[in-house]
């Protein structure tokens, strides 16, 4: 899940197995969905996104959710890889690009 | 390759200083953002730019200024008015601001108070 507190949720898996980040968005007018991830020391990089039309869209070894009934986001990841290991955050975007961002899951990966 | 440039990564300010961070895209993007970062929060807007020579303050403006005098630079001014300026702080740039345009981010500048 999202939170704004100074500790970030945070998800341990073991490398190979697959992972879910969950994100709880705020405004239901809201029509477009980012999720990034942050490395750290680094700036979010773009993974995929979503239009409020849709409910699933597929990348490469990652598929965003989205479920307008309950106001949530999810991104899966398949076959997670060490490489993965960063914080999550998704973004609304509210109208015009007035984006909203979450403060992230922080994703770590076994080996 | 095309991209957002910040620089420096890592800057130190002095009491009642100001100091710049420069943010640069060749990404030919119309619209650039400033945003700060901090420990567990999502990232707040500062400033943002639809175009040269026109800006628009974000929900955290005070204390900070900027400009755009080239659609390629967004330099942000953290001025002695910023009371806790200890940030990360982000520049983003997206071809425009209609819906459904993915913002791009440079690697940040860390500020820090000597």
């Amino acid at each position: 899940g999202e939170s704004v507190g100074l500790h970030l949720p945070t998800l341990s898996v073991q490398e190979g197995d697959n992972s879910i980040i969950n994100c709880a968005y705020s405004n239901s007018a809201s029509d477009y969905f980012i999720w990034y991830k942050q490395e750290s020391g680094k700036g979010p990089q773009f993974i995929i996104d979503i239009r409020s039309n849709m409910d699933k869209r597929q990348g490469q070894r990652v598929t965003v959710l989205l479920n307008k009934t309950v106001k949530h986001l999810s991104l899966q990841i398949a076959a997670t890889q060490p490489g993965d290991s960063a914080v999550y955050f998704c973004a609304e975007n509210i109208i015009n690009n007035d984006m909203r961002f979450g403060a992230g899951t922080r994703l770590t990966v076994k080996p | 390759d095309g991209g957002i440039t910040q620089s420096p990564k890592y800057l130190f300010r002095k009491e009642g200083q100001n100091v710049t961070l420069s943010c640069e895209q060749n990404l030919n993007h119309d619209a650039m953002y400033w945003y700060r970062q901090d420990p567990g929060q999502g990232l707040r807007l500062i400033y943002y730019s639809q175009i040269v020579n026109d800006f628009q303050k974000g929900d955290i403006a005070e204390g900070y200024s900027v400009s755009r005098e080239k659609k390629e630079s967004f330099p942000l001014t953290v001025t002695s008015a910023q009371k806790n300026p200890t940030a990360f702080y982000l520049c983003a740039s997206s071809r425009g601001t209609g819906s459904n345009q993915p913002q791009h981010f440079g690697d940040g500048t860390r500020l820090s108070i000597l």
